[in-house]
């Protein structure tokens, strides 16, 4: 089935620890994206990126870091810098194709807790 | 800047039909998404709206007025399963920009 993976489910970061979240899909999407869901605060940009070897940084960027080497694959890096990491983190994709009306499909999501 | 507003909270009873409401002040427009969201699920997508009017899907139906930047999400006859976060999200641009969400309404449905 065609789909959005983000490994692992559920993950402990102990002060000072980088940390990596993966994503992959297999949808053969151009774009992906990566959120951050706090309770009451929504859904917020971290970085995106529109085709592969580029990205952009959204509305949160501090203290992450990211790469898009393959079209399937975003990895998100928690860095030690991020002071406040505990959250849930969605990574999502949407189609280059078909106009603005196609949706962003998300990931089950990570949730990332400090140890 | 972008500014999108929802309910916090709403609660309606099984059977009847409740409407969520979006307000946004975005620079550009090029469509309003609606998702719905379990807790500690994924969003999941609803319904797109670029075009004055109403769309209908279903139980649910989601109305945009672009003049007014209002939008709103209908569901008819409410189900327990209902119950859920639901988020509007404005394409402020092309294709694969990011989308801007709103904080999300809690929706409860009581019997």
């Amino acid at each position: 089935d065609g789909g959005i993976t983000q490994s692992p489910k559920y993950l402990f970061r102990k002060e000072g620890q980088n940390v990596t979240l993966s994503c992959e899909q297999n949808l053969n999407h151009d774009a992906m994206y990566w959120y951050r869901q706090d309770p009451g605060q929504g859904l917020r940009l971290i970085y995106y990126s529109q085709i592969v070897n580029d990205f952009q940084k959204g509305d949160i960027a501090e203290g992450y870091s990211v790469s898009r080497e393959k079209k399937e694959s975003f990895p998100l890096t928690v860095t030690s810098a991020q002071k406040n990491p505990t959250a849930f983190y969605l990574c999502a994709s949407s189609t280059g194709t078909g106009g603005s009306n196609q949706p962003q499909h998300f990931g089950d999501g990570t949730r990332l807790s400090i140890l | 800047g972008q500014n999108i507003d929802q309910p916090t909270e709403m609660t309606a009873t099984e059977g009847a039909i409740v409407q969520i409401n979006c307000t946004y002040q975005t620079s550009g427009f090029n469509g309003l998404f609606w998702y719905q969201q379990h807790a500690g699920e994924a969003p999941t997508f609803l319904s797109y709206n670029v075009l004055d009017g109403l769309e209908e899907k279903g139980r649910f139906s989601s109305f945009l007025s672009r003049s007014k930047g209002y939008s709103y999400l209908l569901l008819k006859e409410l189900q327990m399963k209902d119950s859920a976060s639901y988020l509007c999200a404005v394409r402020g641009y092309s294709g694969n920009t990011p989308l801007v969400f709103g904080k999300g309404t809690r929706l409860s449905v009581i019997a």
